[in-house]
C-alpha cells in the first residue's frame, strides 16, 4: 500500500465551479500536509500547507485536514482556466522528513 | 526570491553514455538538496538527500553507482546519470531548502532526460 494515495484524474471543470482535491495516506505519524501545484514540465511549487486538522483558507483556496480519517483536501473557488495543472499532495513526518508525494491529480479548467 | 534552477532543462543522449544535471540555488544558500525522479502520471520518488561537503544518502533502490551526487557547494548539486539506459528516461527536478520549516523547500523547474 503506498503511503499517499491520490486519484490522477484527469478532472475536468467548467470555469467558474469548485474543484475538489483529496488524497488520503496511511501513516498517522504525519505531521504536516501541502499541496503544491505542477504545471507542465515544470517543478512544483507550493501552494498551501498546513498542520493540524480543520480548515485554512488562502484566497480561492481551501485546504482542509481530517487526521482521524487520515483525509486532506484542497477546494479551489471561482477555477479559472491558469488553474489548468497538476496538483500535488505532499505528507511530511516531523519538520524535516522525508516528503511522500502523492500521484498528483490532473485538473482541466474549461472555459 | 527562492528560485532554483537546473541545466539542462532536457536533454537526449544515446545508451551507455552519461549525463550530467546541475541544480543551483541562486538567491539563497541551500543546506539540503534533494532530487527526485518523477515517471509520467506518477509522483515524485525521492532518490537521494544531498548536503554540502557529505556523501550523499540514497533511498533504498537507487543505485549510487549509478546515479552519482556531487554537493560541491551550498549554491550546486549535481546528479550525474552514468552509463544511461532508455529505462532512465524520466524527469529529474532538484530541490533546495533554505531554513527549517516544510514551506521553505523550492523546486526546480526539472529535467526530462531521453535516453535513446
Amino acid at each position: 500500500q503506498k503511503e499517499v494515495e491520490q486519484d490522477p484524474g484527469p478532472l475536468s471543470v467548467p470555469e467558474g465551479a469548485i474543484v475538489s482535491l483529496n488524497c488520503t495516506y496511511s501513516n498517522s505519524a504525519f505531521q504536516y500536509f501541502m499541496w503544491y501545484r505542477q504545471y507542465s514540465r515544470k517543478g512544483p511549487e507550493l501552494l498551501m500547507y498546513t498542520y493540524s486538522s480543520g480548515n485554512k483558507e488562502d484566497g480561492r483556496f481551501t485546504a482542509q485536514v481530517d487526521k482521524s480519517s487520515k483525509y486532506i483536501s484542497l477546494f479551489i473557488r471561482d477555477s479559472q482556466p491558469s488553474d489548468s495543472a497538476t496538483y500535488l499532495c505532499a505528507i511530511v513526518i516531523r519538520g524535516w522528513g522525508k516528503f511522500q508525494f502523492g500521484a498528483g491529480t490532473q485538473v482541466v479548467v474549461t472555459p | 526570491g527562492a528560485v532554483v534552477s537546473q541545466h539542462p532543462s532536457w536533454v537526449i543522449c544515446k545508451s551507455g553514455t552519461s549525463v550530467k544535471i546541475e541544480c543551483r540555488s541562486l538567491d539563497f544558500q541551500a543546506t539540503t538538496m534533494f532530487w527526485y525522479r518523477q515517471f509520467p502520471k506518477q509522483s515524485l520518488m525521492l532518490m537521494a538527500t544531498s548536503n554540502e561537503g557529505s556523501k550523499a544518502t540514497y533511498e533504498q533502490g537507487v543505485e549510487k553507482d549509478k546515479f552519482l551526487i556531487n554537493h560541491a557547494s551550498l549554491t550546486l548539486s549535481t546528479l550525474t546519470v552514468t552509463s544511461a539506459h532508455p529505462e532512465d528516461s524520466s524527469f529529474y527536478i532538484c530541490s533546495a531548502t533554505r531554513g527549517l520549516s516544510v514551506n521553505e523547500q523550492f523546486f526546480g523547474p526539472g529535467t526530462r532526460l531521453t535516453v535513446l
